[in-house]
């Protein structure tokens, strides 16, 4: 099953823009991974679902523009433009697996992010 | 516009069980599969289980396999965890969360999300 490795931690100044990665281990390239936004003290909030080609679907309940995301190699990115106070959460990534009758769905260690 | 309440948690000594709930709303529950995630406190999430829509499929997380126990009653509209063999490494605040989508023959993700309710293994 892949592993999702996330950097722990990132901080940007209010108006400008971050972007998070999670990168998928090898062999994971094709895979399809979901980006939720934690906000303190709160339940997780889905944000949207990037695969190789971009985004899958559609984003999570209002979820604004400011935030997109991109898929390259192993690397699945979400981006954040003009970042907000509200933005201020542990932003963390999943992915399902399976194989045969079998079913995992499997986090990365998420990443705070601080706006200053 | 869909609503979920976790219910059950509380303190429990190593070794015991415990049941909890998952009150939903705002969809029609008995057509969606049913994720079940933790936080431990201060670190990730993980991923537990998950119950398809019509409840005879159901997959685990190895670390709770053979433990723990995920049903659904769609009368109730109500999702449940029964938690054996509790261990202090069990520790976490509990969500559920609805798949996005029904009748799905497989899961896909958590979508939307509760607001948890927190478990402590403790002597």
């Amino acid at each position: 099953q892949p592993v999702l490795t996330q950097p722990p931690s990132t901080s940007a100044s209010l108006g400008a823009s971050v972007t998070l990665t999670c990168t998928l281990s090898s062999g994971y390239d094709d895979y399809k991974v979901d980006w939720y936004q934690q906000r303190p003290g709160k339940g997780p909030r889905f944000v949207m679902r990037v695969g190789p080609g971009g985004i899958v679907g559609s984003k999570g309940d209002g979820i604004p523009d400011r935030f997109s995301v991109l898929g390259s190699g192993l690397n699945r990115y979400l981006t954040i433009k003009n970042i907000q106070d509200e933005d201020e959460s542990d932003y963390h990534c999943g992915a399902d697996y399976g194989s045969g009758s079998n079913f995992v769905y499997v986090f990365g260690a998420g990443t705070k992010v601080t706006v200053l | 516009q869909v609503h979920l309440v976790e219910s059950g948690g509380g303190v429990v000594p190593p070794g015991r069980s415990l049941r909890l709930s998952c009150a939903a709303s705002g969809f029609t529950f008995s057509s969606f599969g049913m994720h079940w995630v933790r936080q431990a406190p201060g670190k990730g999430l993980e991923w537990v289980a998950v119950i398809l829509y019509d409840g005879n499929n159901q997959y685990y997380a190895d670390s709770v396999k053979g433990r723990f126990t995920v049903s659904r009653d769609d009368s109730r509209n109500t999702l449940y965890l029964q938690m054996n063999s509790l261990r202090a490494e069990d520790t976490a605040v509990y969500y559920c969360a609805k798949d996005p989508l029904w009748f799905a023959d497989r899961p896909e993700y958590p979508q939307h999300w509760g607001q948890g309710t927190l478990v402590s293994v403790s002597s």
